[in-house]
Order: C-alpha cells, then sequence, then structure tokens
C-alpha cells in the first residue's frame, strides 16, 4: 500500500450519533497521527498513536472523542454524540519512525453534521 | 508560544511571478520546518522542509529561507504556475519532545493567473 488510505471520503451524521472514522498507514509505518481542520484553517493536531499504544493525546476534546490504534487493522477515530461543530475535514498521517522525515498525509475524511 | 504565525492569508501573482510566503514562530524548541501543500479535496503534501543549522535550501522552483535569530522562515515560489495554485501551509515541530506532532500556520491561498 502507496498511500495512507482514509474512509470513509465523506461521512454525514445526525446530531448525537457516532462518527467512526478509519485510516489505514502506509506499509512498514506504525505510527499514525490525527489532525483537524475547520474550514479556512490550518490543521489541528489531535492524536499521535503507534500500535496499541497512545503516546500524545494533547489535542483530542477531553469528551466525545476517542482514538485506537490496534495490533491488527486500521488506526480509528470515534466521535461519540457528534455536534454541528465537530463537522471538518480529519486527516490521518503516517510514519515509519518517530522522526519527522516520512510524514505522509491520506486525503482526509470529510465530516458533516447535520 | 505553540503558534506559528503564516501570512498572507490569500497571494495573487502572474504566471512567471515569484511567490512569497512568510512564516514566525516563538518556540526556540522547534527544529523542523516543513512546508506542505494542499489541493481542493486532498491531503497535505509535503513540499520542501528545513532544519534550523541551515540559512536556506532549494528543490527546483522552491526555496526555504530561514533566520534563525528572528524566528522567522519562507517559502519562495519562482517562476510560479497555474498548477502551482492551491493552499499553502508552513509548520513546525520539536524532536525534542516526546512527540512529532506538527504545529501548522494557518494557510495561504495562492492563486496563479495566466
Amino acid at each position: 500500500n502507496a498511500d495512507v488510505m482514509q474512509n470513509p471520503r465523506h461521512l454525514v451524521r445526525r446530531r448525537g450519533q457516532e462518527a467512526r472514522l478509519r485510516c489505514s498507514p502506509m506499509k512498514g509505518h506504525s505510527h499514525v497521527y490525527w489532525y483537524r481542520q475547520l474550514p479556512e484553517e490550518g490543521l489541528k493536531f489531535m492524536v499521535y498513536l503507534q500500535k496499541e499504544n497512545i503516546i500524545d493525546e494533547s489535542g483530542m476534546p477531553k469528551e466525545r472523542f476517542s482514538a485506537e490504534f490496534p495490533k491488527e487493522g486500521p488506526s480509528i477515530l470515534r466521535i461519540q454524540q457528534v455536534v454541528r461543530g465537530d463537522s471538518a475535514a480529519y486527516f490521518c498521517a503516517s510514519s515509519p519512525d518517530r522522526s519527522n522525515y516520512g510524514y505522509t498525509f491520506g486525503s482526509g475524511t470529510r465530516l458533516t453534521v447535520v | 508560544q505553540q503558534q506559528v504565525k503564516q501570512s498572507p492569508q490569500s497571494l495573487i501573482v502572474q504566471k512567471g511571478g515569484i511567490s512569497i510566503i512568510n512564516c514566525a514562530y516563538e518556540n526556540t524548541a522547534f527544529d523542523y520546518f516543513p512546508w506542505y501543500q494542499q489541493f481542493p479535496g486532498k491531503g497535505p503534501a509535503l513540499l520542501i522542509a528545513i532544519r534550523p543549522d541551515v540559512s536556506e535550501k532549494k528543490e527546483g522552483r522552491f526555496t526555504i529561507s530561514f533566520n534563525k535569530s528572528a524566528k522567522q522562515f519562507s517559502l519562495h515560489i519562482m517562476d510560479s504556475q497555474p498548477g502551482d495554485s492551491a493552499t499553502y501551509f508552513c509548520a513546525a515541530s520539536s524532536n525534542r519532545q516526546n512527540t512529532d506532532k506538527l504545529i501548522f500556520g494557518t494557510g495561504t491561498r495562492l492563486q496563479v493567473f495566466p
């Protein structure tokens, strides 16, 4: 897999529903980062994970948001009880190690809360 | 102190001209300064990056100038082309932390007219 794969590309949820965003890192990459981009703004760091470990979640809202990167399978960003303010583009990036050279972003999931 | 300030917000350049985007930071622990290019509906793609031990880095038509004492860095796009029309983000990170999270600027929307 040459690319960071995110799905779905577009997700529409009603207020109060749950949103699950998936990220499959590039082959050989064991570090995953999630960022959120609000309209007309830059990307904001949310969380950094390695396989089965959360390394830095300093950018995650304290409630309703969680992330995991299991031993097998994609990384999941989960948003419970979505509100309109959660509408944004969510990007994940992966890298092979802790250096910041091989930081590759996926195409994002655009979440719309109606 | 974690902010990266970027200007201008938007930029219009004629084909063949030079596009210049500026960024400033406060945190002296930052030691990695990448620039990302983002097209509509896509994720950010790494364009060029610099570390503070050099004052300039050039790759093709793209040059980063870095002024450590002023805590500023800029992207210069020479011979700008319509295909360069995109949003550009500067970013910064520190390898001294236990994370490689990137702090992004707010972006510059570049339009290059033929």
